[in-house]
């Protein structure tokens, strides 16, 4: 079994479509967690933090249940620049120390 | 800005060759990756540094060594590239949270 776990997708969606990724995690000692975003070969980078109160930026709502060991991400009223793959990552600790990326999920959104 | 700035964009090199690839971050930054992803399989850490001169092996450090001699510079090598090493390969530096990825180098070893 893989220490991330995301959805495989692809996901397909209007525009204006409301989805939800969700990604699981093995290892209860996990401390942080982000979503990254990839568009296509281009490098991953930083699209929010997950906080285990759950936070809001604009369209994206990131959550963390740490009973069950996932994190989620919803994206409201999709634009098609919301079109690219979304990585899951895991901390285990927030110094030295490896970070563990889901395989990602891919999202289209079409017109 | 933090910058991560890998040496190439794209690599074409022959089976056996020695293949080393560069990257550099301006931000001072402790801890540095190397990954490669792929199709499938995501990304999968070979090498890491949180300091100069000391390296840890990632999940799939068979077949690449790895450099730290100053700060800014994490340097991966293939001793003797094989055509399963194609790839794109990505560099990442971190400083607490966040990594800061490198615009990746596609490799071909034909």
């Amino acid at each position: 079994r893989k220490e991330v776990e995301q959805d495989p997708g692809p996901f397909n969606v209007p525009e204006g479509a409301t989805v939800a990724f969700n990604c699981t995690y093995s290892n209860s000692a996990s401390q942080s967690f982000f979503w990254y975003r990839q568009d296509c070969r281009k490098e991953p980078k930083l699209l929010m933090s997950v906080y285990s109160s759950g936070n809001e930026d604009g369209r994206f709502t990131a959550q963390l249940n740490r009973a069950s060991q996932y994190i989620s991400l919803l994206i409201r009223d999709s634009k098609l620049s919301d079109s690219a793959t979304y990585l899951c990552v895991v901390f285990r600790n927030t110094n030295a120390g490896k970070s563990t990326f889901g395989d990602g999920t891919t999202l289209t959104v079409k017109p | 800005d933090v910058k991560v700035t890998q040496s190439s964009r794209y690599l074409v090199k022959r089976t056996g060759e020695k293949v080393f690839l560069e990257c550099v971050q301006d931000m001072d930054h402790e801890n540095m990756f190397w990954y490669r992803q792929d199709p499938g399989l995501g990304l999968r850490l070979i090498y890491f540094s949180y300091d100069v001169k000391m390296k840890e092996k990632g999940d799939i450090p068979e077949g690449y060594s790895v450099s730290r001699e100053k700060k800014e510079r994490f340097s991966l090598i293939l001793e003797s590239a094989s055509t399963n090493q194609t790839s794109m390969y990505l560099c990442a530096s971190r400083l607490d949270t966040e990594a800061f990825f490198g615009q990746g180098t596609r490799l071909t070893v034909v």
